[in-house]
């Protein structure tokens, strides 16, 4: 079974701060990655993808990844209010489909 | 602009009914896909299809039926064999699944 782990959460981090997002998955035959933000009753939006390992900044958002470790990650700088949201990582493995994990849910306080 | 249409935004059902929602893509994308979400959970695969007249059982396929007469529509019918329909629905395109999906915004089913 193919496996994207994230923690639940909630990540809780205060207005101005970095927020930093983890996700594991398990095929090592993973060929792409990305990030979803999910608003509380709306439908997921594509924020970041990444496809290579090392860093992939924009704007606020750089996205990592290293293969080696099977790990990826979402680091938001300047955090807001407004990124309150469930951050979704999602793997491609193969088969057209995604993979995803269950949310990590971001609160940023004022 | 190229998007993926959702409808209805919300739905309201006796149990025992089936139900269609409707989803229509115009980016012209080969791959669709169905999803349901529970409050608090991940995203469940219902259905997908990589092109037309062509469909794969996801992971809760039980209960749900789908067509894909044409590149732009897949429909999702929730049936009376659906032991727990009321969920939210979402629905996605992808050129490739290797570059990513585009939902659209979603039907919220609730049967009473």
């Amino acid at each position: 079974q193919k496996e994207v782990e994230q923690n639940s959460g909630p990540l809780s981090v205060p207005e101005g701060a970095i927020a930093s997002l983890n996700c594991t998955y398990s095929d090592r035959v993973s060929q792409s990655f990305f990030w979803y933000r999910q608003y509380s009753g709306k439908s997921p939006e594509l924020i970041m993808s990444i496809y290579s390992n090392g860093d992939k900044e924009d704007g606020r958002f750089t996205a990592q990844l290293n293969k080696a470790s099977q790990y990826v990650s979402l680091l938001i700088r300047d955090s807001q209010p407004s990124d309150s949201a469930t951050y979704l990582c999602a793997v491609y493995t193969g088969f057209q489909k995604l993979v995803f994990g269950t949310g990590t849910r971001l609160l940023v306080s004022p | 602009d190229g998007g993926i249409t959702q409808s209805p935004k919300y739905l309201f059902r006796k149990e025992g009914q089936n139900v269609t929602l409707s989803c229509e893509q115009n980016l012209n994308h080969d791959a669709m896909y169905w999803y349901r979400q529970d409050p608090g959970q991940g995203l469940r695969l219902i259905y997908y299809s990589q092109i037309v007249n062509d469909f794969q059982k996801g992971d809760i396929a039980e209960g749900y039926s789908v067509s894909r007469e044409k590149k732009e529509s897949f429909p999702l019918t929730v049936t009376s064999a659906q032991k727990n329909p009321t969920a939210f629905y979402l629905c996605a395109s992808s050129i490739s699944g290797w570059s990513g999906y585009t939902f659209g915004s979603g039907t919220r089913l609730t049967v009473v």
